[in-house]
């Protein structure tokens, strides 16, 4: 069955610290895996992620793409309070002879303290 | 360029009824697919529909059925509701078998089953 597994669940720091958060997966026909950011109610979108060791950057935030162990990581640093929220990896797998869907984890809820 | 809307906002319903919720897809998307995210947990998907078809399913028990019109937009039903069925319910589009496009999600509805 396919899984997604996010960890740690949850996670508090102070403004400045820099956080790790990881996602491993097992999913049939593996496409994407993505990283959303989840404040209120629609997640927004944060990073799709392809290829093996090609990091993705966005200001403070990066990610990168581990194939062969099956994993990746999401980095905050600096964070702000502002980066308090449930982030969620997604897994695009599927049929190759139909269309996709994704598999979500559980999220990492962090809370940043001022 | 309008995104993913949802209809309605918020929903009240009692154990037994029925509920359809709606979804019109970010413009120039053509596949629309449903989460059901609980309380603490990630969106687990429920179904996938393109050309008017479900093409995919989750697990989720034939009480949940959806349907997919001409304009792409869809609509979500669920029978004989549970108090287990309370859940923000996700809509995603997407354009199908664009393997470099991420999905689009809409601001989601919350169902309460009382």
């Amino acid at each position: 069955e396919d899984k997604v597994v996010q960890s740690p669940l949850s996670l508090v720091v102070h403004e400045g610290d820099t956080v790790t958060l990881n996602c491993s997966y097992e999913v049939t026909n593996f496409r994407n895996l993505l990283w959303y950011k989840q404040e209120k109610k629609a997640p927004t979108f944060l990073f799709m992620l392809t290829s093996s060791g090609i990091e993705k950057k966005s200001g403070r935030l990066s990610s990168i793409l581990d194939k062969k162990e099956l994993f990746s990581i999401l980095n905050i640093t600096a964070t702000q309070t502002g980066d308090s929220a449930v982030y969620l990896c997604a897994v695009e797998g599927g049929d190759p002879s139909g269309t996709y869907k994704y598999i979500f984890g559980t999220g990492t809820r962090l809370k940043v303290l001022a | 360029d309008a995104g993913v809307t949802q209809s309605p906002t918020h929903l009240i319903k009692t154990r037994g009824q029925q509920v359809t919720l709606r979804c019109s897809p970010k413009s120039g998307h053509d596949t629309v697919s449903w989460y059901q995210q609980a309380l603490g947990q990630g969106p687990q998907f429920i179904f996938q529909y393109y050309e008017e078809e479900e093409r995919q399913r989750g697990n989720f028990p034939d009480r949940f059925s959806g349907h997919q019109f001409p304009n792409y937009s869809s609509e979500l039903n669920v029978n004989a509701l549970l108090l287990g069925d309370s859940a923000l319910y996700l809509c995603a589009s997407s354009l199908a078998f664009r393997a470099r496009d991420t999905q689009y999600f809409g601001p989601g509805t919350r169902l309460t089953v009382l």
